[in-house]
Parts: structure tokens; C-alpha cells; sequence
């Protein structure tokens, strides 16, 4: 079945970028989506890049896109202490359902 | 004012108990998700539907109904609460061009 996956925890010091990662299974995937929910809140959509793409830029976020290894990254330039969240990847194919990733827990230090 | 919005926030009830969890939508969409976010799970989808009148399952469905009362609106029962099915609680809509919008959350705990 389809399987989104992303590693759980990363840490990184203020002003360096971080680069979070997502593999996923579904090779009909048409959309690749990351959001970001901080606590207490909701799932808030940062970017989404469609699969016949392999990057899109956007202020300080860069999403590649490797299809062959459905391989997906999400990198955050200049990261602050206001970018601390719980990043989510996701999938859509043919379906109409998203697939979530488990989150990946950003930890952003002085 | 916020696009999608839920009611109650936080609900703490007993096993057994039926359950109404609400969600309003102002962005006009037709499509509407509800998922439940479990700690290290990510988000599983309970039901969606796409129009008033399309209901569908998702994943996770067991123990759960809904109503899609009108285009803005679509609420979720759990006909008799039981404690693992204590979690966050998500509605969310979807555009015609793929964005999923959701709701700020309902924390529910069943003792």
C-alpha cells in the first residue's frame, strides 16, 4: 500500500539550514505537499510541488523532488527559532487522499 | 476570521458516550476530510466527502459516522466513545487545485 516516510526528530542551530526528508511508495503520486503544524495549532500548508517538477524555491524554503527514488526534501535557509514545528510530508495520487508522513519534530537552538 | 473552524477545542468525556464533533468552512469548497493525529502516526483519514451527498470512507472509519449537513458543513459522531480512540481531531477542506486547508484541531480525551 502507500507508505509515506520521514525520520522523527531533527535538531539545528539558528542561522543554519535545515533539510528535512521524505521517502514515499506511491509512484502515481501527482502532488508532494509540506506542512507544518506548531503547537497547539492545526496543519498549516507551506508549499507543494507537482510531480512532473524536480524543485521549487519559495522565499526561504527549497523542495526537491527526486521521482526516480521518490525521494522528497524540504530545506529551510537561515532557520529560526520561529521555524521549531513538526513538519509533515504528504502524498496525493490518483485518490483523492493525502497520505501523511509521521512528522519530523524540528528543534531549532541558539 | 478563520476558513475552517471546529467545535469544541478540547472535549473530555467517558466511555460510552456519544460524541459531536462540528466543522464550519467559509473558503466555499465542496471537498471536506476528517483525520484523526495520533503521537509518531501522522494523520489518518476517518471519512471525506465530496459533495452533500458523497460520503466516503477512509482508513480508519470504525467507530465513527458523519453528516454533511450543508457545503460548509460536516460534523463527526463517535456513537460510543472509547478511550483509544482519544486523539487530535482535524477537518480540513480541499480546493479544486489540490491545497488541503484544515481546521485548528479538537483535542478529545475519553476516560
Amino acid at each position: 500500500g502507500e507508505d509515506v516516510e520521514q525520520s522523527l526528530f531533527l535538531s539545528v542551530r539558528e542561522g543554519d539550514s535545515s533539510v528535512i526528508n521524505c521517502t514515499y511508495t506511491d509512484s502515481s503520486s501527482t502532488y508532494l505537499y509540506w506542512y507544518k503544524q506548531e503547537p497547539g495549532a492545526g496543519l498549516q500548508l507551506l508549499t507543494y510541488i507537482f510531480s512532473n517538477m524536480d524543485m521549487k524555491q519559495d522565499q526561504r524554503l527549497t523542495v526537491l523532488l527526486n521521482k526516480k527514488d521518490k525521494h522528497l526534501s524540504l530545506r529551510i535557509a537561515d532557520t529560526q527559532t520561529g521555524d521549531s514545528a513538526i513538519y509533515f510530508c504528504a502524498e496525493r495520487g490518483n485518490t483523492d487522499k493525502l497520505i501523511f508522513g509521521t512528522g519530523t519534530r524540528l528543534q531549532v537552538f541558539p | 476570521d478563520a476558513d475552517v473552524t471546529q467545535t469544541p477545542r478540547n472535549r473530555i468525556t467517558k466511555t460510552g458516550k456519544r460524541i459531536m464533533l462540528e466543522c464550519s468552512q467559509t473558503k466555499g469548497h465542496d471537498r471536506m476530510y476528517w483525520y484523526r493525529q495520533d503521537p509518531g502516526l501522522g494523520l489518518q483519514l476517518i471519512y471525506y466527502s465530496f459533495d452533500v451527498k458523497d460520503i466516503n470512507k477512509g482508513e480508519i472509519s470504525d467507530g465513527y459516522s458523519v453528516s454533511r449537513q450543508a457545503q460548509a458543513k460536516f460534523s463527526l459522531s463517535l456513537e460510543s466513545a472509547i478511550p483509544n480512540q482519544t486523539a487530535l481531531y482535524f477537518c480540513a477542506t480541499r480546493s479544486v487545485w489540490g491545497e488541503q486547508f484544515f481546521g485548528p484541531g479538537t483535542r478529545l480525551t475519553v476516560l
